[in-house]
């Protein structure tokens, strides 16, 4: 059974702040780290898609990294709006595997 | 552009009861597709995967099955529902390296075992 670890589990923040989560997943026979944004009533939506150890990727306001070697990504959202109030799902694929396999998610709330 | 559609949105059903949810893909041909469910608590897992008409694999063993009639259409079934089938179902698909490049997921389906 792979362990993909996300904390923290939910987190409140001001509008305006910035604030970062994390993935941890096992560090050998990495192939692919997958960043979601799920919004309540909507399909999970694909931010990232992270296959290189250093990799970092920014859309808008949002940015991760990655470190194969040790198990992490981050997260990280630049100056949080209400918007932005969602669950993020990271997502490990091992090499040769077909499927994803999720962490349970950060529940993120934009506070007014 | 691709689509996929799963319905339905909501599903209330008794213990015992059979189970049929449905997903269909628009807009691309030889996707691969999959089943994922969310149980209460727990973060999303892979229940089933197709690549092709009649492939098939498990990843879990349950009480849960599933079938590709069509190219494009993933079904997912059981017999007889148990309370513990209670969760939230998604289906999703992806290019054949869809492992690199991500998953479409559906909009899912709440399934209230009763």
């Amino acid at each position: 059974i792979l362990n993909v670890e996300q904390s923290p589990q939910s987190l409140h923040v001001q509008e305006g702040d910035s604030t970062n989560f994390t993935c941890s997943f096992p560090s050998s026979n990495f192939y692919a780290l997958h960043w979601y944004r799920w919004e309540t009533a909507k399909s999970p939506e694909a931010l990232f898609v992270m296959t290189l150890n250093g990799d970092e990727k920014k859309k808008g306001r949002i940015s991760a990294t990655l470190n194969t070697k040790e198990g992490y990504s981050y997260l990280y959202i630049k100056g949080s709006q209400p918007e932005d109030s969602a669950t993020y799902l990271c997502a490990f694929v091992k090499g040769g595997a077909d499927g994803l396999t999720f962490g349970k998610g950060t529940h993120l709330i934009i506070q007014p | 552009s691709q689509t996929i559609h799963q319905w339905p949105a909501t599903l209330v059903q008794p213990v015992g009861s059979p189970l049929s949810l449905e997903c269909t893909v628009e807009g691309t041909s030889n996707p691969n597709l999959y089943w994922y469910r969310q149980a209460a608590g727990r973060g999303l897992q892979l229940l089933f995967y197709s690549v092709g008409i009649g492939q098939i694999s498990s990843e879990v063993p349950q009480n849960l099955s599933a079938s590709r009639p069509q190219d494009r259409q993933f079904i997912l079934s059981s017999k007889k529902l148990l309370l513990s089938d209670s969760g939230f179902y998604l289906c999703a698909w992806s290019v054949s390296t869809g492992a690199y490049y991500g998953y479409t997921f559906g909009s899912g389906t709440r399934l209230t075992v009763v």
